[in-house]
């Protein structure tokens, strides 16, 4: 099991709005930033939110993160179908001396 | 533009040995901390470990489950890190990925090499 954890999936229609959530402790999102990675099939994990809310150059406003104690989310408006993908959040966790990722939450746009 | 292609990977008995090498490109690589990620099929990522810059010591981190069997190394004159893994399990099975960073987030990651432990 993870030590960060996150719903297996989530589902929306186009247009909609989505939020992922990611549980942890105080150890890692307790204590320090999230980020969101999405990993579109057949390709590599891409950093989408750092720092808990802020966005690379290039992602679109649609996504926003947000962290409150131990819990961070992810949110997406306008589902498009393109926003299909994997969704991992992670963390360092400072128990383990070590980065935590979530187990990812596979988004199903309807 | 950011580039990191990794090669290396294959089909290993366990408690065999495999080294895995990460080429960058399109970013000063001496300056980067580089660390290695791996996912095993239908499970989310798995951080393997780090190494630091050289005005960071070149210093290395590892995850509990490779510490003391997997090497992280680096040759910032060839643009180049390194992943010895020895004493390999059936668990260490996974695409391993090369990314820059570790100390903030990973960015970017490359397309990764698959390891098969397999008897």
């Amino acid at each position: 099991q993870s030590v960060v954890t996150q719903p297996p999936s989530a589902s929306g229609t186009p247009g909609q709005r989505v939020t992922i959530s990611c549980s942890g402790s105080s150890s890692n999102i307790g204590s320090d930033t999230v980020n969101w990675y999405r990993r579109l099939p057949g390709t590599a994990p891409k950093l989408l939110i750092y720092n808990n809310n802020e966005r690379p150059s290039g992602v679109p406003d649609r996504f926003s993160g947000s962290k409150s104690g131990t819990s961070a989310s992810l949110a997406i408006s306008g589902l498009q179908s393109e926003d299909e993908a994997d969704y991992y959040c992670a963390a360092w966790d400072d128990s383990l001396n070590g980065w935590v990722f979530g187990g990812g939450t596979k988004l199903t746009v309807l | 533009d950011v580039q990191l292609v990794e090669s290396g990977g294959g089909l290993v008995k366990p408690g065999g040995s495999l080294r895995l090498s990460c080429a960058g490109s399109g970013f000063t690589f001496r300056s980067a901390w580089m660390s290695w990620v791996r996912q095993a099929p239908g499970k989310g990522p798995e951080w393997v470990g780090l190494i630091r810059s050289k005005s960071d010591g070149w210093t290395t981190v590892y995850a509990a489950p490779v510490k003391g069997r997997f090497t992280i190394s680096r040759d910032d004159s060839k643009n180049t890190v390194s992943l010895q893994m020895n004493s390999l399990k059936t668990d260490d099975t996974a695409v391993y990925h090369c990314t820059t960073g570790g100390q903030f987030w990973f960015d970017p990651w490359g397309q990764g090499t698959l390891v098969t432990v397999s008897s």
